[in-house]
């Protein structure tokens, strides 16, 4: 498992600004994901950020909307763009161990408020 | 396409009482099925996987899960409730190359637990 560290932990944003959300890792990953929690519903993959190569992004987001950095093995930041109410979410992100990354552990969530 | 039904959004138990969530699942090839649970204002909590071997698989707080391939299903199960077992659950299954994303987990909507003393 690892200790999955979010910052910032929630935010109240003006429509039409940008969010930068970091995740930091306690130990090298290569496999880290992205995902959205709008309110009341399931989690959603926004991307996969893999270290070494460019995010790879889900049907319905785009890298405009959404860049991802990823420049080492314990860090990755997740931007939320232009932002507007339906933008709104938890934002999480998670790190994969396993084939495939595919036993997953989460980060805390960053709650983001669009105004 | 692949997906996971948690066809309950509350599941209601008395302390003491055995609890059940519910969880069907549709994947091409052998799933890899897990439950997380979020505690409120919290991220997701890891609780228990199957990848292979016995069906029954033993995680977290006394959870524990079986695995039904005829039935194609994850049942989430513990023998007693507590109160503090108050929680939402998700039931997640890994999904193919879809989307190019390699390990990608498609959740279930998620179903409220809620014990009452």
């Amino acid at each position: 498992s690892a200790v999955i560290s979010q910052k910032p932990s929630r935010d109240i944003c003006q429509r039409g600004t940008s969010l930068t959300i970091q995740c930091q890792v306690d130990s090298q990953v290569t496999m880290m994901f992205w995902y959205r929690q709008q309110p009341g519903q399931s989690l959603t993959l926004i991307a996969t950020a893999n270290q070494g190569s460019e995010a790879t992004y889900e049907s319905g987001f785009v890298i405009d909307k959404f860049p991802i950095s990823r420049p080492n093995l314990t860090f990755s930041t997740l931007t939320v763009s232009n932002m507007s109410p339906e933008d709104s979410s938890i934002y999480l992100c998670s790190v994969g161990f396993g084939t495939g990354g595919s036993e997953q552990y989460f980060g805390p969530g960053t709650r983001l408020t669009v105004t | 396409a692949q997906s996971v039904a948690q066809p309950e959004d509350q599941v209601n138990v008395a302390e003491g009482n055995p609890l059940t969530v519910k969880c069907t699942y549709s994947v091409s090839g052998n799933p890899y099925l897990f439950w997380y649970v979020q505690y409120p204002n919290r991220g997701l909590q890891f609780l228990l996987k199957y990848i292979t071997g016995d069906n029954l698989v033993k995680g977290s707080y006394g959870f524990e899960a079986e695995f039904n391939k005829s039935q194609t299903s994850f049942h989430l199960k513990k023998p007693s409730a507590l109160v503090s077992d108050s929680a939402l659950y998700f039931c997640a299954v890994r999904g193919s190359n879809y989307g190019g994303s390699q390990g990608n987990l498609i959740f279930g909507k998620g179903t409220k637990l809620s014990v009452k003393p």
